[in-house]
């Protein structure tokens, strides 16, 4: 069955901080995505990458980087933590060129900054 | 630019009762497909159902079915039958054209709560 997996279900880290969150996936997907989810709001693509090493920047990437070196691994980083990065975090991944095909998601981490 | 709304933030309904939840979209492409996507409180996002615009029948899947008014522009998702456990965000999203790699864009999402 298709797994996408995200390190943290629940992370606290510190104003500054540079913070790592980690998705793998085991299902051989070219594309991967990164979202935050904020209550109303929806979820907002952060970054898109579409294969080993390529990266689009989504909707809000100030303030994130993301990192792409297997094609399994997708990270994401807060470069220097702030408060109002507290939120949800979903990582998903998805066939390369198939409209049709839905993403798969992880369970989400939910970061809170102080 | 496409943009997707959800204009219920919340819905109830009553246990075996059918609901509606409202999804309309705007687009100039005229390729593109229409997700549902379930989110229960424990987090993750689970794929429920999909529409392609040339697809001349309404998808369906089980409890679900996409009432699909193209003209409209419009793609409701209808649970027939409610349970307890269909309390949950849900989240209606476009694929983006193939020259975007087809990325999707996402409502704001309609939170249902099924009452016993």
């Amino acid at each position: 069955d298709v797994k996408v997996t995200q390190s943290s279900r629940y992370l606290v880290k510190r104003t500054g901080e540079k913070v790592f969150l980690e998705c793998v996936q085991d299902m051989d997907h070219e594309n991967m995505f990164w979202y935050r989810q904020d209550p109303g709001l929806g979820l907002r693509l952060i970054y898109f990458s579409y294969d080993v090493k390529m990266k689009e920047k989504g909707d809000i990437p100030e303030g994130y980087s993301v990192s792409r070196e297997k094609k399994e691994r997708f990270s994401l980083i807060l470069e220097s933590a702030s408060t109002n990065q507290t939120s949800m975090y979903l990582c998903a991944s998805r066939t390369q060129g198939v409209g049709n095909q839905p993403q798969h998601f992880g369970d989400g981490t939910r970061l809170s900054i102080l | 630019a496409q943009k997707i709304t959800q204009t219920q933030p919340g819905m109830f309904v009553q246990e075996k009762e059918a609901v509606t939840l409202d999804c309309t979209y705007d687009t100039s492409d005229q390729s593109y497909g229409l997700f549902w996507y379930k989110q229960p409180s424990s987090g993750e996002m689970i794929f429920l159902i999909y529409q392609g615009s040339y697809d001349e029948q309404n998808a369906t899947e089980g409890r679900y079915s996409l009432n699909f008014q193209k003209a409209r522009k419009s793609a409701n998702l209808v649970i027939s039958a409610s349970q307890l456990g269909d309390s949950a965000m849900y989240f209606c999203a476009m694929r983006g054209p193939s020259g975007g790699s087809y990325i999707p864009t996402f409502g704001r999402g309609t939170s249902l709560i099924v009452h016993p």
